[in-house]
């Protein structure tokens, strides 16, 4: 089993639809994290969850609502957005508190109609 | 608010060639990482970087961390197309998440 997997890989979406993504890590990481990546701009974190509790949200819309049942599943729930929130929605994994590495899924390509 | 600029931002170049990207910075920090990102996958760890001035090596790329320990250098002898993807450096936040930099895109043209 590769280490993050995200599904679904590719995602489009009305303005009006709800949909969700799924992550889920297999190298028994203590942190998971949500990313935007853009054509036009650095990665930009979005949430971070720590031993199950969201210890960050970088100002992110509340049309995006994460959610971290256990330490293994991380779930990003999407309603009404707008095009401009078309982009790559990276997911990542870490051993918070002993290296700054993160582990990336492969991402789900976003694109909002 | 930190910011971490990478040159080039685009970079075309030859099978076999040699190349440089950057990494810069006004701020100090205790390491810095470098991840590539081929088409279609997230990014992976290819080194982290800790002390001023010191210099790593993966096969064919060399990193460098400035002696202020403010900037980076990645360096690829004779690259190949298996080279070819986004290459960001990142360094940690007190916040102990990572903060990418802007990315060079490198295609390597067989």
């Amino acid at each position: 089993e590769t280490g993050v997997t995200q599904t679904p890989r590719h995602l489009v979406m009305g303005m009006t639809n709800k949909k969700s993504l799924k992550c889920e890590q297999h190298l028994g990481h203590n942190a998971m994290y949500w990313y935007k990546q853009s054509a036009k701009k650095p990665l930009e974190l979005m949430f971070v969850y720590s031993l199950e509790e969201r210890v960050e949200n970088n100002s992110v819309p509340s049309r995006f609502s994460p959610e971290c049942p256990n330490s293994s599943h991380l779930f990003l729930h999407l309603h009404t957005l707008q095009p401009e929130d078309s982009a790559l929605y990276l997911c990542a994994s870490s051993q918070r508190g002993r290296t700054n590495t993160q582990y990336f899924g492969p991402g789900t390509r976003l694109t909002v109609l | 608010t930190q910011l971490l600029e990478q040159s080039p931002q685009f970079l075309s170049i030859q099978e076999g060639e040699n190349l440089t990207v950057y990494c810069n910075s006004s701020s100090v920090f205790s390491s810095l990482q470098w991840y590539r990102q081929e088409p279609g996958e997230g990014p992976v760890l290819l080194v982290t970087v800790v002390t001023g001035g010191e210099v790593k090596k993966l096969k064919r790329l060399t990193f460098q961390f400035g002696d202020a320990r403010k900037d980076s250098s990645l360096h690829i002898t004779a690259a190949q197309p298996g080279d070819t993807g986004l290459y960001l450096c990142a360094v940690a936040t007190g916040a102990n998440n990572l903060f990418f930099g802007t990315g060079t895109r490198l295609t390597v043209i067989p």
